[in-house]
């Protein structure tokens, strides 16, 4: 069956640092692959959208990898802030033009001053 | 732009009451909505697929006599929890593609619902 993987343990970084998160899956094959913020109560925020034919895409401070190989991708947060802190979804688009999308459980992160 | 809202943000019932949900897109005509749900540290899972003017697709497993979708015009899409049990408390969420961007889901705020 489909599985998407993301770490359910939060990631405790300092505040200025990098953080890194991770998503992986199994059985199955996404034309598109979306990382999403979500604070608790809220509903999610859309951050960045990665095809399946692009290896990595950059917004301001947030970057995203997609290696279809190792069915993962990779969400990095550069120059943390404690503002950052939040559970990071990653979501899959099998591209069928249904937009459907499957999401993970996500990672919380929390960034300390 | 692309804010969808959600109305009520919260909603205690009883047991046995029907609640209704509504989902609008503020700025933007949606062609299609999602509905979601969400237990505590888990994922989003979707219910349903619902296209203006036409019936809504349901996942597996999701009742579609007891979460009736109603998308009548392209701004606005409703979920009727029906007969409300305890179990059906959870956080609603709904989404909206924007036409012309059919990639990007936009979400709504949620909705708690607790039935007692």
């Amino acid at each position: 069956s489909q599985k998407i993987e993301q770490n359910s343990e939060a990631l405790n970084i300092q505040e200025g640092k990098t953080a890194t998160l991770t998503c992986n899956y199994t059985n199955y094959s996404p034309a598109y692959l979306q990382w999403y913020r979500q604070d608790p109560g809220r509903g999610p925020v859309f951050l960045l959208l990665i095809r399946e034919n692009e290896k990595e895409k950059r917004k301001e401070r947030l970057k995203v990898t997609f290696d279809t190989t190792l069915k993962q991708s990779l969400f990095h947060i550069t120059a943390s802030q404690p503002a950052d802190s939040a559970t990071y979804l990653c979501a899959l688009d099998p591209g069928s033009g249904y937009s459907t999308l499957t999401f993970g459980k996500g990672t919380m992160l929390l960034v300390s001053p | 732009g692309a804010v969808v809202s959600q109305h009520p943000s919260w909603v205690i019932c009883k047991s046995g009451t029907s609640v209704k949900i509504e989902c609008r897109s503020l700025d933007f005509q949606a062609t299609t909505m999602f509905w979601y749900r969400q237990f505590p540290k888990q994922s989003l899972m979707l219910m349903a697929t619902s296209n203006e003017g036409s019936k809504a697709t349901y996942e597996q497993g999701v009742e579609k006599d007891k979460f009736l979708i109603n998308h009548a015009s392209l701004t606005l899409s409703t979920l009727t929890v029906t007969s409300a049990h305890p179990e059906d408390s959870s956080f609603y969420i709904c989404s909206a593609l924007r036409r012309g961007h059919q990639e990007t889901q936009y979400f709504g705020p949620g909705t708690r619902l607790l039935v007692l």
